[in-house]
């Protein structure tokens, strides 16, 4: 069955910088690949996806990048804010999504 | 509009006893999920339904665990002689349909055995 693993699991950066987390997974037919936000005591927040025909997806200041080849895809949240200061997941899908075990993004003001 | 929405937000109950957490998702998602999420990790699948019929209860981690959607709407998860390690946050999700893709979740229930 399908595993993913995502690094880091804790990214502390500065205000302002950018800030990058890295997926693989292991399952050829995963065609679904979105990334979720968690802030503390709430549900996971879908905030940007990617399908397998597409390379690169942007929306503001993120973009998910996906290598099929490598079986890869990060998330790149650039000009971070205090807001950004939650837990990403990264997850693949067939039809069933199989998560990250999460990351643990800090940003310093 | 309105999201997916959990009750209880929290429970709290002893173990052996029988527990019930509600899913009220999107209006007119077909798809619904059920995922349980322990703290520090990611969403462990349990259940998904298409319409009223559960189309994979895989995830479930045994028998004492069911769920049920009757009308292809709201979703009760339930829980038999609870365990300890039943000790969870409960989340629920739904989609537009099932080749969307995209699920939204609620803000989850966090059960808790004493």
């Amino acid at each position: 069955g399908e595993n993913v693993e995502q690094h880091p699991s804790t990214l502390s950066v500065q205000e302002g910088d950018s800030a990058v987390i890295k997926c693989t997974y292991s399952d050829s037919a995963s065609n679904y690949f979105p990334w979720y936000k968690q802030e503390l005591g709430k549900g996971p927040q879908l905030i940007i996806d990617i399908r397998s025909n597409v390379g690169e997806k942007k929306d503001q200041r993120i973009a998910v990048t996906l290598n099929k080849t490598a079986k890869h895809f990060s998330l790149h949240i650039t000009e971070t804010q205090p807001e950004d200061s939650a837990v990403y997941f990264c997850a693949a899908s067939n039809y069933q999504l199989i998560w990250g075990a999460g990351t643990k993004l800090i940003i310093k003001p | 509009g309105a999201g997916v929405s959990q009750t209880p937000s929290n429970k709290v109950t002893e173990k052996g006893k029988y527990v019930e957490l509600r899913c009220d998702p999107i209006s007119g998602h077909t798809a619904l999920y059920w995922y349980r999420q322990s703290l520090g990790q990611g969403p462990e699948f349990l259940i998904y339904f298409q319409g009223t019929g559960a189309a994979d209860d895989s995830g479930l981690p045994n028998d004492r665990f069911f769920a049920v959607r009757p009308e292809g709407s709201v979703s009760t998860l339930k829980i038999q002689r609870t365990e300890r390690g039943d000790s969870a946050v409960y989340l629920c999700a739904s989609s537009s349909s099932p080749s969307s893709y995209e699920q939204y979740f609620g803000p989850g229930t966090r059960l808790t055995v004493t």
